[in-house]
């Protein structure tokens, strides 16, 4: 059975980096037919899609975030990571690792727990 | 970029209901369509891919449909383990991204 554990600081200060990493276990990373993404939802509203990446380090990024975004993917590790450069409050949120299977139209079969982000001084 | 609008924002409705919420694009998007159920504090959680499939375990009583730019989950008799927030979301598979819509919360009338 597949499970995604998100880890990294739950607080960041503002003007810093985000770094989190998303641990796989129960399949291999490098399986093809699925990308590998972040997600993330502030408290009390709604989700917004960060960015997601190919097992070959192909990514993609929301268009909104992008400039601030890197995701990276550890095949060795069975690992993919996330960094968002120089945070406010408003990237405090749950960040959620997640699978994305393509051939069902990108969607999320398997999500990490989340793991709550606060950005403050 | 696609945007996604949901509507309602806030849905009340008793046990038994029909309930149906819409999803609309944009602009016109492909099949990729799908819905989610998220309960407070818990990851998200697939209903409907590809705009009227069922995820494998989800009960009948759900079910998707639209085209183009015009989608809907309908739940055709509300159940207690119904009351939750909803969420569409597209994906375009020609330069992939994926857009989510503001949400939809069920709550009990």
């Amino acid at each position: 059975q597949l499970q995604l554990l998100e880890s990294g600081p739950g607080l960041v200060k503002p003007s810093e980096t985000l770094s989190l990493t998303c641990t796989v276990a129960g399949d291999s990373i490098s399986t093809g037919g699925y990308y590998w993404g972040w997600i993330r939802q502030p408290p009390g509203k709604g989700l917004e899609w960060i960015g997601s990446i190919y097992y070959n380090g192909n990514t993609y990024y929301n268009p909104s975030l992008k400039s601030r975004v890197t995701i990276s993917v550890d095949t060795s590790k069975n690992q993919f990571s996330l960094k968002l450069s120089s945070v406010t409050a408003a990237d405090t949120a749950v960040y959620f690792c997640a699978r994305l299977t393509i051939a069902f139209g990108g969607v999320v079969e398997n999500w990490g727990q989340g793991t709550l982000v606060t950005v403050s001084s | 970029d696609i945007q996604m609008t949901q509507s309602p924002s806030t849905l009340s409705a008793s046990v038994g209901d029909r309930v149906t919420i819409t999803c609309r694009a944009s602009q016109s998007i492909s099949s990729w369509l799908a819905w989610y159920q998220q309960k407070p504090g818990r990851a998200p959680k697939l209903l409907i891919y590809k705009v009227s499939s069922l995820e494998s375990g989800v009960p009948s009583r759900f079910s998707g449909g639209g085209s183009g730019t015009e989608f809907t989950l309908t739940i055709s008799s509300l159940q207690p383990d119904d009351f939750a927030t909803y969420y569409c979301q597209q994906y375009n598979s020609f330069s992939p991204s994926w857009t989510f819509g503001q949400g939809t919360k069920v709550e009990i009338k």
